[in-house]
């Protein structure tokens, strides 16, 4: 069985400062992986996903995510956060199983950004 | 292109009491989803349909929940009675596949407290 692990519950940052949200998966097969963000009562969007090839993707609103797979890690970063970014974000890992697919989230990291 | 569409947006009702939520996915998709998020955790999910059969309910209560699918498009999900710790946001997502590789389309939740 697969599993997300987003060791910030939540991270205060300064406007236009950089930010890094963490996500570890542990997995016995190959995954798929996704960041979403969910604004305040609003549903979940896609951010970025990494299918394969180039391990840094790029995503909306200027964050990327680094996929390690040695590390087990798909970090989400941007180099300058603006105030619109306060959301909540979600690492989730997918894959095939018994020919569907299954989608299991992250606890979620609440990003705070400080004027 | 419509969005997911869900309905009623919040919902207060007592213990004991029944409640049902509607969800409308994207024209075309044939898999649907219902998650479960309750307050600083990440979608858990309930029951996943492929077109109107059901793929994954392994984490549906159902001595008190139950879900349909008819026609392979609109999903109503029921609680019925409904306990203190059902208090979450109930959020239906679609994908045109369900392929590992897909990405999910969220509706904006049904809010639920239950008093």
């Amino acid at each position: 069985a697969q599993s997300v692990t987003q060791l910030d519950s939540q991270v205060p940052v300064f406007e236009e400062a950089p930010v890094e949200l963490r996500c570890n998966y542990s997995s016995s097969v190959s995954v798929y992986l996704f960041w979403y963000v969910q604004y305040p009562n609003q549903g979940l969007q896609l951010l970025l996903k990494y299918l394969s090839g180039s391990t840094l993707v790029k995503g909306i609103n200027g964050f990327e995510a680094e996929f390690n797979k040695s590390q087990t890690s798909f970090h989400l970063r941007k180099p300058s956060v603006h105030i619109s970014d306060t959301a909540e974000y979600f690492c989730a890992v997918s894959l095939g199983s018994g020919g569907y697919q299954k989608v299991t989230f992250g606890t979620g990291t609440k990003l705070q950004v400080i004027p | 292109e419509a969005g997911v569409a869900q309905s009623p947006r919040y919902k207060i009702i007592e213990k004991r009491q029944s409640v049902a939520f509607w969800c409308n996915p994207i024209s075309g998709h044939a898999t649907l989803y219902w998650y479960q998020q309750i307050l600083g955790q990440g979608p858990k999910l309930l029951i996943q349909f492929q077109n109107n059969g059901v793929v994954d309910d392994s984490q549906l209560p159902k001595d008190r929940f139950s879900a349909e699918r008819l026609k392979g498009v609109d999903s109503t999900l029921k609680i019925q009675p409904a306990k203190l710790e059902d208090s979450a946001v109930y959020l239906c997502a679609s994908s045109f596949r369900g392929a590992p590789s897909g990405e999910l389309f969220f509706g904006e939740g049904s809010r639920l407290t239950v008093l």
